[in-house]
């Protein structure tokens, strides 16, 4: 069974600094990861994808994950956030042997202060 | 079109009552689910649909009943629901079975049990 773990439930910044949100995973077989975003009183989106190939994968909107193997994380990370950004961020594993499902972490919730 | 679609937003229902939730998907996908979250917490997965069969059921209480008619529809039918059964439902379709393929929301549907 694989588990998620998001060190951080709330991070507060302000407008404009970097931000990083903390994921950690555990699973005995190879994993696919997933980060997701859910603004307030809406369903979930997805941000970005780990399947194979290069370990650091970007969103459209400046978002960037790394995968790290040894350390099992998958860190998100941003340079400068923006009010917009405000919103609780889900990441997500699926094992290889592990069918459909997506095991979630508890959220981290992003609040980006002017 | 990659939209999930749910309907109703929004539910109120009595515990006597019996009502229903309507998923809708047009991406030519051939898994969906059906999520439950609480406030402040991930979703969890209720249940599995794949190739329109039933494959995997949490251990939902049977006051819960799933269904597919087909496969862009995905209903969730609640009787003698429970006021701890209030939560926003979440359906979610992919492409393929699997677990590398990413997960569409729809925007939930907030149940109100009274």
């Amino acid at each position: 069974a694989q588990s998620v773990t998001q060190l951080d439930s709330q991070v507060p910044v302000f407008e404009e600094a970097p931000v990083e949100l903390r994921c950690n995973y555990s699973s005995s077989v190879s994993v696919y990861l997933f980060w997701y975003v859910q603004y307030p009183n809406q369903g979930l989106q997805l941000l970005l994808k780990y399947l194979s190939g290069s370990t650091l994968v970007e969103s459209i909107n400046g978002f960037e994950a790394e995968f790290n193997k040894s350390q099992t994380s998958f860190h998100l990370r941003k340079p400068s956030v923006h009010i917009s950004d405000t919103a609780e961020y889900f990441c997500a594993v699926s094992a290889g042997n592990a069918g459909n499902m997506l095991t979630f972490g508890g959220g981290t919730r992003l609040m980006v202060k002017p | 079109d990659t939209e999930v679609t749910q309907t109703p937003k929004h539910l109120v229902m009595g515990m006597t009552n019996k009502k229903s939730l309507k998923c809708e998907q047009h991406m030519g996908h051939r898994a969906m689910y059906w999520y439950k979250q609480k406030a402040k917490k991930p979703p969890e997965l209720m249940f599995v649909y794949s190739y329109e069969k039933l494959s995997i059921n949490e251990s939902v209480p049977s006051r819960f009943s799933p269904e597919c008619p087909n496969s862009s529809l995905l209903n969730l039918h609640l009787h003698a629901l429970q006021p701890e059964d209030s939560a926003l439902y979440l359906c979610a379709s992919s492409q393929q079975p699997g677990s590398k393929n990413e997960q569409y929301f729809g925007p939930g549907t907030r149940l109100t049990v009274t």
